[in-house]
This record gives structure tokens, C-alpha cells and sequence, in this order.
């Protein structure tokens, strides 16, 4: 079965660059999304189609997807920030999760 | 604002059977393709199931597939998910989910099942 793999933390400083990949074979043949989950939350879709924002996503999250690569950027990263992050992807008729991602603020 | 309000989970000994239910509103229910995502207490989401705009089609991760049935009810706007046989590792927050594409743009608020003796 199709595995996507993630970090299980990244840590980043307020207002710089927070980087999360997600790694899976030939990924960038598929579309990737990213979903941020708040603790007590229900997750929420932040990039979708590989680079495509939501409506109400702010303009600092971006995404990319290319070999067997898709990473989350956050952009002047804020406090609010601090969440799980999970990619996701679809293979053969299956929804596939990655493992979730930690980004601490600090 | 897409709305969507699961219910029906609770307690239930191992063995035992729930019925989900989800109550989508404020977006045309039939024209989309639904999942059901769960989160065990503690730890990532774990897919379910999925099925499409008609019912045709419906898909499941392996651990659930023959104890497990998505099913939708399109004049009532709803989801559901009859699960048997249930097993102390079907414990988690069960999420509906509307699936446009291949993400899933919308969730509700989950509810709790709790398999145990």
C-alpha cells in the first residue's frame, strides 16, 4: 500500500520560514494537499491541488510538489502557526495520510 | 458556510455495532463525493471510507472493509457509516469529510466512539 512520510516535528523562530515535507513514491505524479490541525480542532484544508490556497488561507502558506517531494511552506510564520500538519494524497482509489507533522513556534 | 454534523457514536462493547450519521447542509450534497476519516485519541487521521455522488462507487481502507458500510442518503442530505463487528482499535473521532476532488475541503466536529468492555 502507499505510505507518505513526514517529519514528526519541525520547530521554526516567529517570522521565519517553516519548511514540512512529505515524502511518497513518484508523489509528484499525484496532487498533494495539506490539511492544519489545532489541538482539540477538526482538521482544516490549507493547500490543496499541490499549490492552491483555500479561501481564507492566509497568502504566507504555499505548497510545492515535484518527485517524490511535496512540501508545506509557512511563510513569516506566526504563533498561530503552532499546529499538527498532515499531507495527503490519493493512490489507487484510496485516501492516503501522512503521519502528521508537529510545527512548534518558538 | 458548508455545514456538516456527525452523530450516532457512543459506548459500545467489542463486537458490537454503531451507526454514523452525518447531516450535511448549505451546499448541494449530491454533486460531491463524501469520506468518513478517523482519529484514534492521541494520534494522526487514519482514512476510512469514501463514496461518491450516487452511491456506486465506495471505497475502504483494509482494516474496515467487510465490517465497515458508507452509504448516503441524497433527498436527506446525509451520510452514514454502519459499522459491525466493532474492535477496541475502531476507538477514535470519527469525522465526515466532503471530498471534491482528491482533498477533503470540509470537516465536522466529529464524534466519539468508544469500543470497549
Amino acid at each position: 500500500s502507499y505510505e507518505l512520510t513526514q517529519p514528526p516535528s519541525v520547530s521554526v523562530s516567529p517570522g521565519q520560514t517553516a519548511s514540512i515535507t512529505c515524502s511518497g513514491h513518484k508523489l509528484g505524479d499525484k496532487y498533494a494537499c495539506w490539511y492544519q490541525q489545532k489541538p482539540g480542532q477538526s482538521p482544516v484544508l490549507v493547500i490543496y491541488q499541490d499549490n492552491k490556497r483555500p479561501s481564507g488561507i492566509p497568502e504566507r502558506f504555499s505548497g510545492s510538489n515535484s518527485g517524490n517531494t511535496a512540501t508545506l511552506t509557512i511563510s513569516g510564520t506566526q504563533a498561530m502557526d503552532e499546529a499538527d500538519y498532515y499531507c495527503q494524497a490519493w493512490d489507487s482509489s484510496t485516501v492516503v495520510f501522512g503521519g502528521g507533522t508537529k510545527l512548534t513556534v518558538l | 458556510e458548508v455545514q456538516l454534523v456527525e452523530s450516532g457514536g457512543g459506548l459500545v462493547q467489542p463486537g458490537g455495532s454503531l451507526r454514523l450519521s452525518c447531516a450535511a447542509s448549505k451546499f448541494t450534497f449530491s454533486n460531491y463525493w463524501m469520506s468518513w476519516v478517523r482519529q484514534a485519541p492521541g494520534k494522526g487521521l487514519e482514512w476510512v471510507a469514501t463514496i461518491n455522488q450516487d452511491g456506486s462507487e465506495r471505497y475502504y481502507v483494509d482494516s474496515v472493509r467487510g465490517r465497515f458500510t458508507i452509504s448516503r442518503d441524497n433527498a436527506g442530505n446525509s451520510l452514514f457509516l454502519q459499522m459491525n463487528s466493532l474492535r477496541p482499535e475502531d476507538t477514535a473521532l470519527y469525522y465526515c469529510a466532503r471530498t471534491p476532488v482528491v482533498h477533503l475541503d470540509y470537516w465536522g466536529q466529529g464524534t466519539l466512539v468508544t469500543v470497549s468492555s
